[in-house]
């Protein structure tokens, strides 16, 4: 069991908005850590999506968006399109485990 | 531009160690910027962060595999390299190496490795 939580899956319609939560604890996502998201499509590397809360590195579309309030953060995909079907994974920092933890991951199906 | 490709045995029989090397190209993996990180994900399964070095030789290791797992850095060969000992069907999984960028409210992994799968099997 993973120490953050998303839901094993999610889908949505083309054009469509779709969200991912990831869900933490007190020692993680509450206690102020920042949280980072990684887009894996079929067979390939995992690749980090959006990183510290809100930010697309350099050739991420901004219909991705991140945010964080509390013990949890979601991922936001508007005007979803065939190619956003994917993995989809949030991480973070744990300060008992003293080190980087991962959500178990989402499977993204576009309709 | 910085890449990284992972190296090593892709079978190891149950009770050895694996060992893999990756190797830094395109920049140096002495920046005082960013850490290295291995990260595991079995067949069909998700993201497991194994642990991280600095190029001073700091590690960082996941506890539910720290009594198993060596890393190591040479910035002499611009490697680094992941031990794992007593390995079971169960440390089956692809094996990356990644590049983490590091502060005190934040661990991220911006570039990683194609990834090399390793299969624990007699």
């Amino acid at each position: 069991q993973s120490v953050l939580t998303q839901p094993p899956s999610v889908s949505g319609a083309p054009g469509q908005r779709v969200t991912i939560s990831c869900t933490g604890t007190s020692s993680n996502i509450g206690a102020g850590y920042d949280v980072h998201w990684y887009q894996q499509l079929p067979g390939t590397v995992p690749k980090l999506l959006i990183y510290v809360n809100t930010n697309r590195p350099s050739g991420v579309p901004d219909r991705f968006s991140g945010s964080k309030s509390g013990t949890s953060a979601s991922l936001a995909i508007t005007g979803l399109q065939a190619e956003d079907e994917a993995d989809y994974y949030c991480q973070s920092y744990d300060s008992s485990l003293s080190g980087s933890v991962f959500g178990g991951g989402t499977k993204l199906t576009v309709l | 531009q910085l890449q990284l490709q992972e190296s090593g045995p892709g079978l190891v029989k149950p009770s050895e160690t694996l060992s893999l090397t990756c190797t830094v190209s395109g920049g140096s993996i002495s920046s005082r910027s960013y850490y290295w990180a291995w990260i595991r994900q079995p067949p069909g399964k998700g993201l497991e962060w194994t642990g991280t070095t600095y190029y001073s030789g700091s590690t960082y290791y996941n506890p539910s595999l720290k009594s198993r797992v060596t890393i190591s850095v040479d910035t002499s060969k611009s490697q680094f390299s992941l031990k794992l000992t007593s390995v079971t069907a169960a440390d089956t999984a692809v094996y990356y190496c990644a590049r983490q960028a590091v502060s005190a409210n934040y661990w991220y992994f911006d570039l990683w490795g194609r990834g090399t799968l390793v299969t624990v099997s007699s």
